[in-house]
């Protein structure tokens, strides 16, 4: 009841494109859905997070979907650069006992093509 | 500004020997406190936490073990390495009682046993 899935495992996308990787969770408990980028060689860093109380929250090109309903939760990249190139894990938490005890998807490796 | 860091950051090792990561944070007090584990293609799982000197959570059961001697320093130990222990290793810090619960990552250590 404590997984994070995450898909796709590896995306290819064009320079100028859109991304998607889209996890789902079981523990309804969860309420705290962030997504990390992680470069070659470093530690992951916070891209941008939402909380359940509302479906949608936008960054600049990064954008989170959150369907309570469904359990699904989404990571676009409008206007994929090569530079987001990297890997990108959603994770969750409840945040009545910690935010920093993140369950983890398995991870996407996106590659941006020039 | 809040600095963590991580040493060291590469370290290969023989079956059976000890091992001692170290993790030290700087310009913030009464942090919370975390290791993760990073194997290829599997995320990050947690395996410590900590909430203040001397005061360790385990997540997973394993063959190592860690500790908090100082509000800001988090050590991660073993006794005898096992083959599958090897991985890349990530320790982490939140504010205490932060309402945005942003992680906060070292550069990591990369431990090859063999």
């Amino acid at each position: 009841q404590q997984q994070v899935k995450q898909s796709p495992q590896s995306l290819i996308v064009q320079k100028g494109g859109i991304s998607i990787i889209n996890c789902a969770y079981e523990n309804t408990a969860f309420d705290y859905f962030p997504w990390y980028q992680q470069f070659p060689g470093k530690g992951p860093a916070l891209l941008i997070a939402i909380r359940p109380d509302v479906s949608e929250k936008k960054e600049g090109r990064f954008t989170i979907s959150f369907n309570k309903s469904a359990k699904q939760f989404s990571l676009h990249i409008m206007d994929s650069q090569p530079g987001d190139s990297a890997t990108y894990f959603c994770a969750a938490s409840k945040r009545s006992t910690s935010y920093g005890k993140l369950t983890f998807g398995q991870g996407t490796i996106l590659t941006v093509h020039p | 500004s809040q600095t963590i860091h991580q040493w060291p950051a590469t370290l290969v090792q023989p079956v059976g020997s000890p091992l001692s990561l170290e993790c030290t944070v700087e310009g913030t007090s009464n942090p919370n406190l975390y290791w993760y584990r990073q194997a290829a293609g599997r995320g990050l799982q947690l395996l410590f936490y900590s909430v203040g000197i001397g005061q360790i959570s385990s997540e997973v059961p394993q063959n190592l073990s860690a500790s908090r001697p100082q509000d800001r320093q988090f050590i991660l130990s073993s006794k005898k390495l096992l083959l599958s222990d090897s991985g890349f290793y990530l320790c982490a810090w939140t504010r205490r009682g932060s309402n945005t619960g942003e992680l906060f990552f070292g550069e990591g250590s990369r431990l090859t046993v063999l």
